[in-house]
């Protein structure tokens, strides 16, 4: 079965670090562009980050500097390094696969929709 | 950045048709995506591309896109079809690419 699964997440102090996990099934995460998508309570979807197959990450301007995403390709599993956390970090976190495909040549072409989602982890950053 | 604007709220009685735009500079030149979320679950694709449904979706759901506004347009509408709706787009000559709008909330009357 194609799907992602979250975990990590939990209550950290402001300042704080956490590292949330996304671990994928029926797919290859380095192949493929990988996304983190958060949603704070009672807010709407904000785009966090990106990795893409490549390896080249970009991150929202809220979250530059203080936070990282890898993976892990002999684990199949995307991560989000958190640090410096904040109050205003407290949201569901989101794993979401970009959709593309392989052309008969190899060549990649995404689609830039997401196309499969976790159920999400929750962070809590709170004294 | 590129900013992507939604209505807070759209309201619509059964059987009526809902439409949900999505504003934004230029957005007939890019590639819009919808997304259907229901309270506690992840989000769903229900419109690609501007006007391309995933399998699965009813017909019921297609979308349009020109000049600054996206339209997401939800025919016979359903009590099952409340929910916030999100638009998305890409854009690849920025930092941050990733842009969702604000989502707007149907709700069925």
């Amino acid at each position: 079965e194609v799907q992602l699964v979250e975990s990590g997440g939990g209550l950290v102090q402001p300042g704080g670090s956490l590292r949330l996990s996304c671990a994928a099934s029926g797919f290859t995460v380095s192949s493929n562009y990988m996304s983190w998508v958060r949603q704070a309570p009672g807010k709407g979807l904000e785009w966090v980050s990106v990795i893409y197959s490549g390896g080249s990450t970009y991150y929202a301007d809220s979250v530059k500097g203080r936070f990282t995403i890898s993976r892990h390709n002999s684990k199949n599993t995307l991560y989000l390094q958190m640090n410096s956390l904040r109050a205003e970090d407290t949201a569901v976190y989101y794993c979401a696969r970009v959709g593309g495909y392989y052309d008969s040549s190899g060549y990649y072409s995404p689609t830039w929709y997401f196309d499969l989602w976790g159920r999400g982890t929750l962070v809590t950053v709170s004294s | 950045s590129y900013v992507l604007t939604q209505p807070p709220s759209v309201s619509v009685a059964p059987g009526q048709t809902a439409r949900i735009t999505c504003g934004g500079n230029n957005i007939g030149s890019k590639s819009v995506h919808w997304y259907q979320q229901k309270p506690g679950q992840a989000p769903v694709l229900v419109v690609y591309d501007d006007s391309d449904r995933p399998s699965g979706i009813p017909e019921r759901f297609s979308g349009s896109n020109s000049g600054n506004t996206a339209t997401l347009t939800i025919s016979r509408v359903e009590a099952g079809d409340e929910a916030d709706y999100y638009c998305q787009v890409w854009d690849s000559s920025s930092d941050h690419p990733g842009v969702f709008g604000g989502g707007t909330k149907l709700t069925v009357l």
